[in-house]
């Protein structure tokens, strides 16, 4: 049983526009977010986080948005650049002192020049 | 970057044969994961240690292991490898339990 889903496996977006990439999730209790960029043959990097506390949280060209009551967070890159394609996973935890993080499939971005 | 190596970076092994990937941090961080990356699943969780000597299992443990004798070292050990463990091995490691988590560059593993 999947908890966190992305349902694109694949989005194309040309350079300069907006990219949006979307996760859901099914357990209420999730409490934390997170969004993780990988390159081929490199390990995850961090790209931004949001608490359930919030409905919002942006850094320079990354803004994610929270929809508790819908269980649905989405990414956005403004404006997308060609670096940016990457296969972006989505992150949930309960919080706690533990930090199991349950991932989602993963979708892969390509920004086309 | 956060100071995270893994090795080997790639490994090919038969069916049967016992593996141990290798962990290592400079960053002196407390938590320390082990996921793997398959298609269709995202990273799942396999092991994960929350000081030397203390570990836990994940929602993938079955049929692997994990030591941690040192801060900076966390081993995962295939005690006998099958073909479903085919897969691109992460570690992580975060400060705390309930920090952001940073991933290692992965092994990739091919158990034949």
């Amino acid at each position: 049983d999947q908890q966190v889903k992305q349902n694109s496996p694949s989005l194309s977006v040309q350079e300069g526009r907006i990219s949006i990439l979307n996760c859901d999730y099914t357990n209420s209790m999730f409490d934390y977010f997170l969004w993780y960029k990988k390159y081929p043959a490199e390990g995850p990097t961090f790209l931004i986080s949001i608490s359930s506390i919030k409905d919002k949280n942006e850094d320079g060209r990354f803004t994610v948005f929270l929809n508790k009551s819908a269980k649905h967070l989405s990414l956005h890159i403004v404006p997308s650049q060609p670096g940016d394609s990457a296969v972006y996973f989505c992150a949930a935890n309960y919080g706690g002192a533990t930090n199991k993080l349950i991932f989602g499939t993963g979708t892969l971005l390509a920004v086309q020049p | 970057d956060a100071g995270i190596t893994q090795s080997p970076r790639h490994k090919v092994t038969e069916t049967g044969t016992p593996v141990t990937l290798r962990c290592h941090q400079t960053e002196n961080h407390r938590y320390m994961y082990w996921y793997r990356q398959d298609p269709g699943h995202g990273l799942r969780l396999i092991h994960y240690s929350y000081g030397v000597k203390d570990t836990d299992k994940g929602e993938v443990s079955d049929g692997y292991s994990v030591s941690r004798s040192k801060t900076e070292d966390f081993l995962l050990t295939l005690e006998s490898a099958t073909s479903s463990q085919t897969s691109v091995y992460f570690c992580a490691i975060s400060p705390g339990g309930a920090d952001t988590q940073y991933f290692g560059p992965g092994t990739r593993l091919t158990v034949l």
